[in-house]
């Protein structure tokens, strides 16, 4: 089964310094992975994805993500944090090779950013 | 734009009381989905669709059911309401299969069950 860690359930960081947020996901076949985001009283949208091919995806709002197969890990980085960026933040997997229509979410790790 | 729409957005019920969650969208999508989030644990998927008709069972399917008449409409139901449904409910949609990961969700259902 296909399953997503998050470490750290909540992150501070100043405005201005870099986000990481961890994900390292378990798939017995190649994965796809997935960042949400999801602010305050609303639902979830889609930060960026990664599929097949480049490893380094970007997505909006100046985020982006690695996957490394080696280390089973597909962390979030920004580099500079903005306070409109403070918001619940989701890694999600679903397994490629299998004919599934389950996204698997993680807990969230909630983003605080402080002026 | 309509998007995701789900009602209502706030509910209290009383434990053994049945209710609809309704979720409707207006963009053609085949797959829907339903979703719980509670604190700590994330978002659980309850059920899903893959086209009108289509249903199956995802993580936490106990306490629901669902059903799918029509493209637009994925409602889910509980039919006798426990405390530990307390939570907010999502509603999410994608053109094909969950695969892609694009999902378009809805702003959420919060209920208690006292």
């Amino acid at each position: 089964a296909q399953s997503v860690t998050q470490l750290g359930s909540h992150v501070s960081v100043s405005e201005g310094a870099l986000v990481l947020l961890r994900c390292n996901y378990s798939s017995s076949v190649p994965p796809y992975l997935f960042w949400y985001v999801q602010y305050p009283n609303q639902g979830l949208q889609l930060l960026l994805k990664y599929t097949t091919g480049a490893t380094l995806v970007k997505g909006i709002n100046g985020f982006e993500a690695e996957f490394k197969k080696s280390e089973t890990s597909f962390h979030l980085t920004k580099p500079s944090a903005h306070m409109s960026d403070a918001a619940e933040y989701f890694c999600a997997v679903i397994a490629s090779s299998y004919n599934t229509d389950k996204l698997i979410f993680g807990t969230g790790t909630r983003l605080q950013v402080f002026p | 734009n309509a998007g995701v729409t789900q009602t209502p957005k706030f509910q209290v019920l009383k434990t053994g009381q049945s209710m609809t969650l309704q979720c409707a969208q207006d963009m053609n999508h085949e797959y829907m989905s339903w979703y719980r989030q509670d604190p700590g644990m994330g978002l659980r998927l309850i059920h899903y669709s893959v086209g009108a008709g289509i249903t199956d069972q995802g993580e936490v399917p106990n306490g629901y059911n669902v059903s799918r008449s029509t493209t637009e409409d994925f409602p889910l139901r509980l039919l006798s309401a426990a405390p530990s449904q307390t939570s907010v409910y999502f509603c999410a949609s994608s053109y094909s299969s969950g695969w892609t990961g694009e999902l378009f969700f809805g702003e959420g259902s919060r209920l208690t069950v006292l």
